[in-house]
């Protein structure tokens, strides 16, 4: 049974600094992983989607990578800024359609 | 122009009372779910439907029941709802293997 890991669960950050959040999978028999942004009280928001293919995807100031060998994905966010703060969750994607979720990295962005 | 729409946003309910939750897509997608965020912002599937038909059925208890008149709607129909029930239940459809497009939920509230 897949179980998806995120590190760290709460990150306060001063704007600007670069930084990395980190995901991990115990199976790594996934077909993709994807990285969303959740803000309160709000939807889900689909930031990047790496097929099992790929070893990364960039999307402006967000790069995210894969390797299934470890079973780990990073998702790195250049020149942070305050309107970065929300709750990113790592989620991998496996057959018959199911996705197994992070429990999330909540990020501050402070300015 | 809103991709996955869920209704109604907030519901607030008593105990015992049957209560559904409607959810519509206008991408064309063959699949869509229903997820539930509990009080500790964890996501979990419940159900998914691929073109009408059921494909994914966690456990979940009898009394949440989805039904899918059409590829673009998965409607959720809770019986006899409890305390416990209280959560954010999400909506999103999307095609295998690609990305998925959440709803903004429904904050369901049991009293």
């Amino acid at each position: 049974k897949q179980e998806v890991t995120q590190i760290p669960a709460a990150l306060s950050v001063p704007e600007g600094e670069n930084l990395v959040l980190n995901c991990s999978f115990t199976d790594s028999a996934i077909y993709n992983l994807q990285w969303f942004r959740q803000d309160p009280g709000k939807g889900l928001t689909s930031l990047l989607l790496i097929q099992s293919s790929q070893r990364e995807q960039t999307s402006g100031r967000l790069n995210a990578s894969l390797d299934k060998s470890s079973g780990r994905s990073t998702l790195y966010i250049a020149a942070s800024q305050p309107g970065d703060s929300a709750t990113y969750l790592c989620i991998s994607g496996g057959s018959n359609y199911k996705l197994t979720f992070g429990k999330g990295t909540l990020l501050t962005v402070n300015p | 122009d809103t991709a996955v729409s869920q209704t109604p946003k907030y519901l607030v309910t008593q105990m015992g009372n049957d209560k559904s939750i409607k959810c519509e897509q206008n991408l064309g997608h063959d699949t869509m779910y229903w997820y539930k965020q509990d009080s500790k912002k964890f996501l979990k599937i419940m159900f998914s439907y691929n073109n009408k038909e059921l494909i994914i059925n966690e456990t979940v208890p009898n009394r949440f029941s989805p039904k899918s008149p059409d590829k673009a709607h998965l409607n959720l129909h809770i019986n006899s709802l409890e305390l416990g029930d209280s959560a954010v239940y999400f909506c999103a459809s999307g095609d295998f293997q690609e990305t998925q497009y959440f709803g903004p939920g429904t904050r369901l509230l049991v009293l």
